[in-house]
C-alpha cells in the first residue's frame, strides 16, 4: 500500500505571495492532518480534515487554510506569505477510529 | 504552541551502546507515540502505546506508557548506524486528532 504523498517536495516563494500544497493520504484513510515544523517551534498542529470538513484547528492565523476533496486528498493554502512561514509542512493520514497518524515526506517551503 | 518536554536534547554515543530517552507532559494523554525523523523526511512511526503502564517492543526498541499518563520513555538497545536521527514523542487523546509533539532528541553515533 502506498504511503502518504506530498507535492511539491520543495518550493521557493517571495513575501506576499500565496502557496498551495497538496497531500494524498494512504488509501482508505479519510482523516488528514497538517503540521508545520520549524527549528524554533518544532512540530505544530495546523488543522485536521475528515470527510471534507475541518474537525480541529491549531493556533495559526487565518492566512493558513485548507480543504479536503471527496477522494480524501487535501490541500493547504498559505496566503500573504511571511518570512516566518518558511518551514517543513507535513501531512499525516489516519484511519478513522485509529490513533496512529502516518506522515508524508513533507513539503519544504522557503520564503524569501 | 505546546510542546512536550523531551530529554536529553541530544546524545552522542558509540555503536553498540544502549540509549534511553524520555518525554514528560503537564497534562495526561491516552495515547503515546514515538517517531523517528531522518533529515528532509517526515516522521516515521516506531511504537504506539495505548494503555497506561503498557510496555511495548519493536525489535531493539522498547517503549513504556507511564502509569500517570503524563510520561513515556523509549529505549534502544545495541545501537547501530542507521539509528542516527531525531526521535520525537507525541501524545494524543481519543476524539482529538491533534498530536502534541516533544522537542525531539537528536541521536548521533560516534565512530
Amino acid at each position: 500500500k502506498a504511503g502518504v504523498t506530498q507535492t511539491p517536495r520543495y518550493l521557493i516563494k517571495t513575501r506576499g505571495q500565496q502557496v498551495t500544497l497538496s497531500c494524498s493520504p494512504i488509501s482508505g484513510h479519510r482523516s488528514v492532518s497538517w503540521y508545520q515544523q520549524t527549528p524554533g517551534q518544532g512540530l505544530q498542529f495546523l488543522f485536521e480534515y475528515f470527510s471534507e470538513t475541518q474537525r480541529n484547528k491549531g493556533n495559526f492565523p487565518g492566512r493558513f487554510s485548507g480543504r479536503q476533496f471527496s477522494n480524501s486528498r487535501s490541500e493547504m493554502n498559505v496566503s500573504t506569505l511571511e518570512l516566518g512561514d518558511s518551514a517543513l509542512y507535513l501531512c499525516a493520514s489516519r484511519l478513522e477510529g485509529g490513533e496512529t497518524q502516518y506522515f508524508g515526506p513533507g513539503t519544504r517551503l522557503l520564503v524569501l | 504552541g505546546q510542546q512536550l518536554n523531551q530529554s536529553p536534547q541530544s546524545m552522542f554515543i558509540q555503536e553498540g551502546e544502549d540509549v534511553s530517552m524520555n518525554c514528560t507532559s503537564s497534562s495526561i494523554f491516552n495515547t503515546w507515540l514515538w517517531y523517528k525523523q531522518d533529515p528532509g523526511e517526515g516522521p516515521v512511526l516506531l511504537i504506539a502505546l495505548y494503555k497506561a503502564g503498557e510496555l511495548t517492543s519493536n525489535g531493539r526498541l522498547t517503549a513504556q506508557f507511564g502509569i500517570t499518563r503524563k510520561d513515556s520513555f523509549l529505549n534502544i538497545s545495541a545501537s547501530i548506524p542507521s539509528d542516527v536521527g531525531i526521535y520525537f514523542c507525541a501524545g494524543s487523546n481519543f476524539g482529538n486528532e491533534k498530536l502534541t509533539f516533544g522537542t525531539g532528541t537528536r541521536l548521533t553515533i560516534i565512530p
